[in-house]
């Protein structure tokens, strides 16, 4: 069975702080994982990373693949208040069509 | 601008009662998914479509159906709601094999 697995599920840290959020998965025909934060509304796409060991960076946020070990990190460094969300990590996997599977996301509170 | 839009936004039904939740997309997306979302479990797959007259099972599909008759639309159907169906609906599309992008949710309640 195909499984997307993140941890930790919650975590509060202070404004500033450099935080690590971890994502693991075992699913057949790989194709990509995907990143995703979810603030009072819908999702929305932060990084899609298919190649492992290169890097993807947008501002303070930052992302990399390691297929050999199946999981994937995402870093924010000195993080705000208006980074407080759930980060969702995804894989898109098929061949041909293809379809996502969520993990149970990360809720990250970030204290002023 | 192309967008993603759902409706209602929010719906308070009673159990046992036929409820359709609407999506419509102008991004002229082949594929599009229908999510629920419910605490500890994130988001969870009920149906998807890979172009008209496409439709497929997720994980979660019993108690749902949808139908897909334009690269629009992909209306999502209880047949008959139960409690645990209470939740928050995401409608999606993308290109194959790219990004979801999502509605604004549905939050529908059943009692």
């Amino acid at each position: 069975e195909d499984k997307v697995v993140q941890s930790p599920l919650s975590l509060v840290v202070h404004e500033g702080d450099t935080v690590t959020l971890n994502c693991s998965y075992e699913v057949t025909n790989f194709r990509s994982l995907l990143w995703y934060k979810q603030e009072k509304k819908a999702p929305t796409f932060l990084f899609m990373l298919t190649s492992s060991g290169i890097e993807k960076k947008s501002g303070r946020l930052s992302s990399i693949l390691d297929k050999k070990e199946l999981s994937s990190i995402l870093n924010i460094t000195a993080t705000q208040t208006g980074d407080s969300a759930i980060y969702l990590c995804a894989v898109e996997k098929g061949t041909g069509g293809f379809k996502t599977i969520f993990g149970a996301g990360t809720r990250l509170f970030v204290k002023a | 601008d192309a967008e993603i839009t759902q409706s209602p936004r929010h719906k308070i039904t009673e159990t046992g009662r036929q409820v359709t939740l609407a999506c419509h997309q102008t991004w002229n997306h082949n594929n599009m998914f229908w999510y629920r979302q419910d605490l500890g479990h994130g988001l969870r797959l009920i149906h998807y479509s890979y172009g008209v007259q496409d439709t497929n099972k997720g994980e979660v599909s019993d108690g749902y159906s949808v139908s897909r008759s334009n690269t629009e639309d992909l209306p999502l159907t209880l047949e008959s709601a139960a409690s645990s169906q209470t939740s928050v609906y995401f409608c999606a599309s993308s290109e194959p094999a790219g990004e979801l992008f999502f509605g604004e949710g549905s939050r529908l309640t059943v009692l």
